[in-house]
């Protein structure tokens, strides 16, 4: 099984500012099969990015994924105040595994 | 448009199983298999499992191996996922979501288990 690990468990950013939110895979992810998600409380999590760096339907340009092999990361250019929030990596490269998450909340 | 409609909130007590559906509309039912994801309160995404909607091919979280069935009826659209031999730590949201990367959630049907 691939575990997923992401990091930082919180990060405490203000609007305005770049977030660099990492996960690290146990093993290498099968052809970059990495997504990512963001969760807000009480919604379905939305879809940001799929094949570790291309961007979903209708998500804006400031979030970015990028990264091979074990190391992925997903980077939000300038934070705007709907991207405080949580943000989870999933692998589907080899079944499918989620990391943790990440939150990102206001300083 | 693309839509999975999950059943209806379940209470169940300890030792009992659950049966969870979701029917699906708006697309070919047979060109994406499906997966489960349950999030229990204040925690995070949990993947359980994936069907496919063509064939018997089907992959579970080692977690729940042994303890949860997932089917499809493609007379209806529709995938299941039934869990068993519940227990506390079983009360989560459940949800099912389209393809290997997931555009597409239902809206998640909540699972209490209580005594």
């Amino acid at each position: 099984e691939v575990v997923l690990t992401q990091s930082p468990g919180t990060l405490s950013l203000s609007p305005g500012e770049r977030a660099t939110l990492s996960c690290r895979a146990s093993q290498s992810v099968s052809s970059n099969y990495l997504a990512w998600y963001q969760q807000k409380p009480g919604q379905t999590p939305r879809l940001l990015i799929y094949g570790a760096s291309s961007r979903a339907t209708g998500i804006p340009d400031r979030f970015s994924g990028s990264g091979s092999g074990t190391d992925f990361t997903l980077t939000i250019s300038r934070l705007e105040p709907e991207d405080f929030a949580v943000y989870y990596c999933q692998q589907y490269g080899s079944s499918f595994t989620f990391g943790p998450g990440t939150k990102v909340d206001i300083k | 448009q693309v839509q999975l409609l999950q059943s209806e909130a379940e209470v169940k007590k300890p030792g009992a199983s659950v049966k969870v559906s979701c029917r699906a509309s708006g697309y070919a039912f047979t060109g994406y298999g499906i997966s489960w994801v349950r999030q229990a309160p204040g925690q995070g995404l949990e993947w359980m499992g994936w069907t496919s909607t063509y064939s018997d091919d089907v992959k579970y979280a080692p977690k729940f191996q042994g303890r949860v069935t997932m089917t499809t009826d493609t007379s209806t659209s529709t995938a299941y996922m039934e869990l068993r031999s519940l227990t506390s730590d079983d009360t989560a949201l459940y949800f099912c979501a389209r393809g290997n990367y997931y555009i597409h959630w239902g809206q998640g049907t909540l699972v209490t288990v209580s005594s």
